[in-house]
């Protein structure tokens, strides 16, 4: 079965930390996605990786393909970083461009 | 703003009854994807459209039809609503089909608030 997990479910930090978010997945895949979903509802796409590390800004992310495991940091978190953080994948073997979700980790900074 | 849009925002309705929802993907993209958030099930894949033609189903009823019309915008048409249909309902869409390990970033949309009472 095609699963994606994430860790922790829920996180909470102070203002300034460094957060990490972990996602790892079973099976092949040709890409990983990395979503922000804001209180409101609204779903943003922060990363697509296939391989080593991209970084925007405070946020890194990084994927290990042989590992099967992707990883979120946040530099320096601010209570604008709350937000559910979600794990995406496109798993190889189809057609598909679809994307298989990981149940996501809600994180609050406190300030 | 991701240049995804979908209307209506919020919808209220009844059991058994049947309802549109409507997206407008991205200028220039031609793929378009529904999928459907629940609190007990999270975001899940519904079906997938790419240039007017059906690309891939996931999780979606037979209660559920989609389809994308010449101008690539897309409805998901629900019918016979059950309360377990309340869930946020998002549109997104992405230039390629995300065929053959090609894929790309995908565009959410707002989202759309089915409430069934």
């Amino acid at each position: 079965k095609n699963e994606v997990e994430q860790s922790p479910q829920n996180l909470t930090a102070q203002e300034g930390e460094f957060i990490t978010i972990n996602c790892s997945y079973s099976v092949g895949i040709s890409a990983l996605h990395w979503l922000q979903q804001h209180p409101g509802g609204g779903i943003v796409s922060l990363f697509m990786l296939s391989s080593g590390k991209k970084k925007h800004g405070r946020l890194i992310a990084t994927i290990n393909i042989q590992e099967k495991h992707s990883s979120l940091h946040i530099t320096a978190s601010h209570p604008r970083d709350s937000a559910v953080y979600i794990c995406a994948v496109n798993f190889f073997g189809g057609s598909q461009g679809n994307l298989i979700f990981g149940k996501g980790t809600k994180l609050s900074v406190k300030p | 703003d991701s240049g995804v849009t979908q209307t209506p925002k919020h919808l209220i309705t009844a059991t058994g009854q049947r309802v549109t929802l409507r997206c407008s993907p991205r200028s220039g993209d031609l793929s378009v994807y529904w999928y459907q958030q629940s609190l007990d099930q999270g975001l899940q894949f519904l079906i997938q459209y790419y240039n007017g033609e059906e690309r891939a189903k996931g999780n979606i009823l037979e209660r559920f039809s989609a389809q994308q019309f010449p101008d690539l915008h897309s409805e998901l048409n629900l019918s016979s609503l059950e309360l377990g249909d309340s869930a946020l309902y998002f549109c997104a869409s992405s230039v390629s089909p995300g065929a053959g390990g090609l894929t790309d970033t995908q565009y959410f949309g707002p989202g759309t608030r089915l409430t069934v009472l």
